[in-house]
């Protein structure tokens, strides 16, 4: 049973709209990241967090922003999609370095 | 900085035939390592770790890592490989002390050939 959950699996939206992809874990990790991955492809660090009003940007460059008011929910925004922007989200959390981290399933976007 | 290398990005082997996913790391302090498995559009999943101890690591669906520390590697290896085996692998470092992301590798392709 998964302890992180992301929604929408699945989103096909038009260029321009502003969309959130959401995140939240019930596992009360301080630890939550964000990654973007194409299909077979490495994962990007984009985003994340160590904790409630604590955000940084991650390695990759991204249009996206963030923000954390609450443990267990790290909302990632795009405030207008591009084609550049299709790719899959994957969200983690993690309860420390000696844990690992925990992945959710992924929002596969589709930017038309 | 820690920096993780997989050697080969994509590895076909035929069903029943042992395998062997290549990862070396680089850091100039002690890590934690790990193996992670992402099935197609799924998440990645924990496949083991190396915290300390015993060199040699079991993971789930039979797969095990040695960590060696004087060529800095932590190679994955199954001995007898199925259909469902085929995903992608990542190899991850993190630091023992510090507060940095992990740092994940490439990934390796793993098809495996009824």
């Amino acid at each position: 049973e998964a302890d992180i959950y992301q929604t929408p699996r699945y989103l096909v939206i038009g260029t321009g709209k502003k969309i959130t992809l959401e995140c939240s874990q019930t596992m009360g990790h301080d630890k939550m990241y964000w990654y973007q991955q194409d299909p077979g492809m490495e994962l990007h660090l984009i985003h994340y967090s160590y904790g409630v009003n604590s955000t940084e940007k991650g390695d990759l460059s991204s249009e996206s922003t963030v923000s954390r008011i609450r443990t267990e929910h790290f909302p990632l925004t795009l405030e207008s999609a591009r084609p550049s922007h299709t790719s899959q989200y994957l969200c983690a959390s993690s309860g420390g370095g000696f844990y690992g981290y925990t992945f959710g399933s992924g929002t596969r976007l589709t930017v038309v | 900085a820690q920096s993780v290398t997989q050697l080969d990005s994509q590895v076909p082997v035929f069903e029943e035939a042992p395998v062997e996913l290549r990862c070396n790391y680089s850091s100039s302090v002690s890590v934690y390592l790990f193996w992670y498995v992402q099935y197609p559009n799924q998440g990645l999943q924990l496949l083991l770790k190396y915290l300390s101890g015993s060199t040699l690591v079991k993971g789930i669906n039979g797969f095990e890592a040695e960590f060696n520390k004087s060529q800095t590697s932590f190679h994955l290896r199954k001995p007898s490989v199925h259909i469902s085996d085929t995903a992608e692998y990542f190899c991850a470092v993190s630091v023992i002390s510090g507060n940095t992301p992990l740092v994940f590798g490439k990934g390796t392709r793993l098809s495996v050939i009824a």
